[in-house]
């Protein structure tokens, strides 16, 4: 039972345009979510977070929403750019203190 | 701060052999995590530390694998024997336990290659 789900394996944007990634969970202990950027042969790093108490939270150009009752969150990136390039995971949390993570979402951005 | 340190960046190894993976957390992080990144599966977690003691295994594929954190600052990964099934990347990250909301760090990860 795969408790994170990114459904799209894969995105391609135009640079300038909006980039939307998306995360569904099932599970309703988790209160805490993240994005992680992942460039080829590092490790991910830490984008953007949001807690379960809120329901949106910026970060320049990074935003990422939070839907509790359709349990789905996403997160925008605008204006995008080639650098933006990445592998995206969204990861949920708990007080059990351990990270579920997605499969990912590569994001192409075109110049 | 160097960050999170694994090593080796590669390794290739005959079907049955022991690999050791070795991993040393960002100093005062005391949260320890061993993740595997496949194609099937994602980036699935093995096991986590906190201040070195193991608290969930469950994530472990099988008794041929076993990981131990001696010290704060020194963590490995054993398969024994290895399978091709293994072959995949290897991750670990470390987290100050203050917070479970806190971001992981990861190192940049071991490639296994199990022929």
């Amino acid at each position: 039972d795969q408790q994170v789900k990114q459904n799209s394996p894969s995105l391609s944007v135009q640079e300038g345009r909006i980039s939307i990634l998306n995360c569904d969970y099932t599970n309703s202990m988790f209160d805490y979510f993240l994005w992680y950027k992942k460039y080829p042969a590092e490790g991910p790093t830490f984008l953007i977070s949001i807690s379960s108490i809120k329901d949106k939270n910026e970060d320049g150009r990074f935003t990422v929403f939070l839907n509790k009752s359709a349990k789905h969150l996403s997160l925008h990136i605008v204006p995008s750019q080639p650098g933006d390039s990445a592998v995206y995971f969204c990861a949920a949390s708990s007080n059990a203190g351990k990270s579920t993570f997605g499969d990912g979402t590569t994001l192409t951005v075109k110049p | 701060d160097a960050g999170v340190i694994q090593s080796p960046r590669h390794e290739v190894t005959e079907m049955g052999q022991e690999v050791t993976l070795r991993c040393k957390p960002i100093s005062g992080h005391n949260s320890l995590f061993w993740y595997r990144q496949t194609m099937m599966r994602g980036l699935e977690l093995l096991i986590y530390f906190n201040n070195n003691v193991p608290i969930d295994d469950s994530g472990m594929p099988e008794d041929r694998f076993s990981a131990k954190m001696p010290n704060a600052s020194f963590s490995t990964l054993k398969i024994q024997p290895s399978e091709p099934r293994d072959s995949a990347v290897y991750f670990c990250a470390s987290r100050s336990q203050g917070s479970y909301n806190s971001p992981l760090h990861f190192g940049n990860g071991t490639r296994l290659t199990v022929t």
